[in-house]
């Protein structure tokens, strides 16, 4: 079936550090979207990516939609406290009616 | 956020009950999701709704069933057939603005079956 493989399943850096999860599909995607999860609450949508190779920027966050549309990553530069939390990429495939498969989710822990 | 409300916060059971979940939202997203969430998981899908009185399963949707009558509303009731009830609900709506579709989550119920 449909399915999202997300790595790592935690990571652990210091303040200032990079970070970087990669989502992996063994089909084409429509979309692929981008959550982050605090501790404690609930998905907040980060971002949606469209198009073969898009690459779109938030600050110190950069979202990559791969060529084939089968993968896609999510780096911080220079992490903050407040990038602390799980983040989930989500993959639509056509005809899916927007229905969302979720990764498992990469845990980030940053250290002060 | 963004107005889907889910109560309460915080929900016992007994084994062998049969619970609803409520989830409201003010946004007038036509398409409404129900998620599960266990420890250290992603979300999984039970069940979802694109329009009033039509829903369809998702990828967990056996113990569970689910209503649309009004826009606003789509509850879900965990019954006594689902094995392992224990775990953080999570409702969800869908809006549209230009090509891009937004999930909004709610805050979540949090049950816990004794």
């Amino acid at each position: 079936g449909q399915q999202v493989m997300q790595i790592p399943q935690y990571q652990h850096v210091q303040e200032g550090e990079d970070f970087t999860t990669y989502c992996n599909s063994s089909t084409t995607l429509s979309n692929i979207q981008w959550y982050k999860q605090r501790p404690g609450g609930h998905p907040v949508f980060l971002i949606q990516l469209v198009k073969s190779g898009e690459v779109k920027k938030q600050k110190r966050l950069t979202f990559q939609f791969g060529e084939a549309k089968k993968n896609s990553s999510l780096h911080i530069t220079a992490t903050q406290t407040t990038d602390v939390g799980t983040y989930f990429c989500a993959g639509v495939w056509s005809g899916g009616y927007n229905k969302l498969i979720f990764g498992a989710g990469t845990r980030l822990a940053v250290h002060p | 956020d963004g107005g889907i409300t889910q109560s309460p916060k915080y929900l016992f059971r007994k084994e062998g009950q049969n619970v609803t979940l409520s989830c409201e939202q003010n946004l007038n997203h036509d398409a409404m999701y129900w998620y599960r969430q266990d420890p250290g998981q992603g979300l999984r899908l039970i069940y979802y709704s694109q329009i009033v009185n039509d829903f369809q399963k998702g990828d967990i949707a056996e113990g569970y069933s689910v209503s649309r009558e009004k826009k606003e509303s789509f509850p879900l009731t965990v019954t006594s057939a689902q094995k392992n009830p224990t775990a953080f609900y999570l409702c969800a709506s869908t809006t549209r603005t230009g090509s891009i579709d937004t999930q909004y989550f709610g805050p979540g119920t949090r049950l816990t079956v004794l």
